[in-house]
């Protein structure tokens, strides 16, 4: 099973940008290949704001971007508004979605 | 639309098991597999496991084999979640989620909470 890192906590003002990073760190990188970040707010089911490490599902706010660098995403949320408050997540899986892993979390304060 | 709902809240004494329903509609059961994703309180997500809808074959993490039974109900496109040998540190809000990155699906049931304590 891979193992996903991600920094506890971020914070930022509003208006700047911050970037989240996951990165797997297990010798099976290779199967989990693909990243997603879902937002969360206390009390409430995750939602997708990325998958397939960049794509953005329709609705989502063009302030969310993924990339992909080796083993690591990252999440970049710009023009940081005080809606983006909450828990993200990554989660990694197989090229056919049918195994993945979640990231540990990270709260975003702005 | 795609909906999945999911069966009520459970409160189930240690060592017992408890087995959890999520109803689906408003897309071809059988052409998608079901994740089940739960979260502690004040934790993070943990992936449990997948079920194809097509013909029950599962996915699941190592922790959790042994314990945990996935099952489907073709005739009222519903997914059930088992999970055996309860022990406080499974109490959780359990999901299950439509999750199928290659057709931009990512829908979610509305969480059921399972309190195991004595």
């Amino acid at each position: 099973q891979s193992a996903l890192t991600q920094p506890a906590s971020v914070s930022g003002s509003p208006g700047q940008s911050i970037t989240i990073s996951c990165t797997a760190t297990s010798s099976d990188v290779g199967t989990y290949t693909y990243f997603s970040w879902y937002q969360q707010y206390p009390g409430n089911v995750p939602k997708v704001v990325i998958y397939d490490v960049s794509n953005r599902p329709s609705g989502v706010s063009d302030r969310f971007s993924g990339s992909k660098s080796g083993n690591t995403a990252t999440l970049t949320i710009s023009g940081l508004q005080a809606e983006d408050e909450a828990d993200y997540y990554c989660s990694s899986y197989s090229a056919s979605a049918t195994s993945r892993v979640f990231g540990p979390g990270t709260k975003v304060t702005v | 639309q795609i909906q999945l709902v999911q069966s009520g809240a459970e409160v189930k004494k240690p060592g017992a098991s408890v087995k959890v329903a999520c109803k689906t509609s408003g897309y071809t059961f059988s052409n998608y597999g079901i994740n089940w994703v739960r979260q502690a309180p004040g934790q993070g997500l943990e992936w449990m496991g997948w079920i194809s809808g097509f013909n029950g074959e599962t996915q699941s993490p190592q922790n959790l084999q042994g314990r945990l039974t996935l099952t489907t109900d073709k005739s009222t496109t519903t997914a059930y979640m088992e999970l055996r040998r309860l022990t406080s540190d499974d109490t959780a809000t359990y999901y299950c989620a439509l999750i199928v990155p290659a057709d931009s699906f990512d829908f979610w049931g509305q969480g059921t909470l399972v309190t195991v304590s004595s």
